[in-house]
């Protein structure tokens, strides 16, 4: 399967805890973003790279949540003790950056979080 | 500023009937308009978007949309609905590539 893939689908935890979820791009895709999606509601941007380069983050993206590219491939957004209003789904997306713009984002499954 | 707004959260249709998914649009510049559908537990797929080049576009699975500057929409149609259109549909506005706007969405039920 050469899609956006997001581990894990689903994460059950308690208030205060942390969370770590990984997105996997399309292997020559150089811009991968992430989302959150609530309930009822389109999703929401929180923050992009450009290869390992963070370049944009929303004011969504709080100081317990931190997101990392490291080397240019896979993705890793954490939240820190988390709190309820943090439940949702977290999605993940690639494109490839050239000449032509707004090139199509390619979406993962997401992943669901619950904090209880 | 750029926002979108879809009018109707849930629309229902019966198999074979036509469908028309309705969007307003806000936006200081020129804008890219993209609609993308989401069935339960997939990711979001992208069905068509408008690049300033023809208003008509037409898209994947018989769906096209019409870009109307004078009234701001970017309606999404299809002339038949099939069962499997049944899922949950975002009109987007985007300025640039990484300030992509949704909708609250429309849930799209299709009756047999």
């Amino acid at each position: 399967d050469t899609g956006v893939s997001q581990n894990p689908r689903h994460k059950i935890t308690k208030r205060g805890q942390n969370v770590t979820f990984r997105c996997d791009p399309i292997s020559e895709h150089n811009r991968l973003y992430w989302y959150r999606q609530t309930l009822g509601q389109g999703p929401e941007f929180l923050t992009y790279f450009q290869n390992e380069a963070q370049l944009e983050k929303s004011r969504l993206l709080s100081d317990r949540f931190s997101a990392e590219r490291p080397k240019g491939s896979f993705s890793t957004l954490e939240i820190q003790r988390t709190e309820q209003g943090d439940s949702a789904m977290y999605l993940c997306a690639s494109s490839s950056a050239g000449a032509i713009s707004y090139n199509e984002q390619f979406f993962g499954p997401g992943t669901r979080l619950t904090v209880l | 500023a750029q926002s979108v707004t879809q009018l109707d959260s849930h629309v229902s249709v019966s198999e074979g009937t036509p469908v028309l998914l309705r969007c307003n649009y806000s936006s200081s510049y020129s804008p890219s308009l993209f609609w993308y559908v989401q069935h339960p537990n997939k990711g979001l797929q992208l069905l068509l978007k408008y690049t300033s080049a023809a208003t008509l576009v037409k898209g994947i699975n018989g769906f096209e949309a019409e870009f109307k500057k004078s009234e701001t929409s970017f309606h999404l149609t299809k002339p038949s609905a099939h069962m499997s259109d049944a899922a949950e549909y975002f009109c987007v506005v985007s300025a640039g590539q990484n300030d992509m706007r949704f909708g609250a969405g429309t849930r799209l039920t299709v009756k047999p």
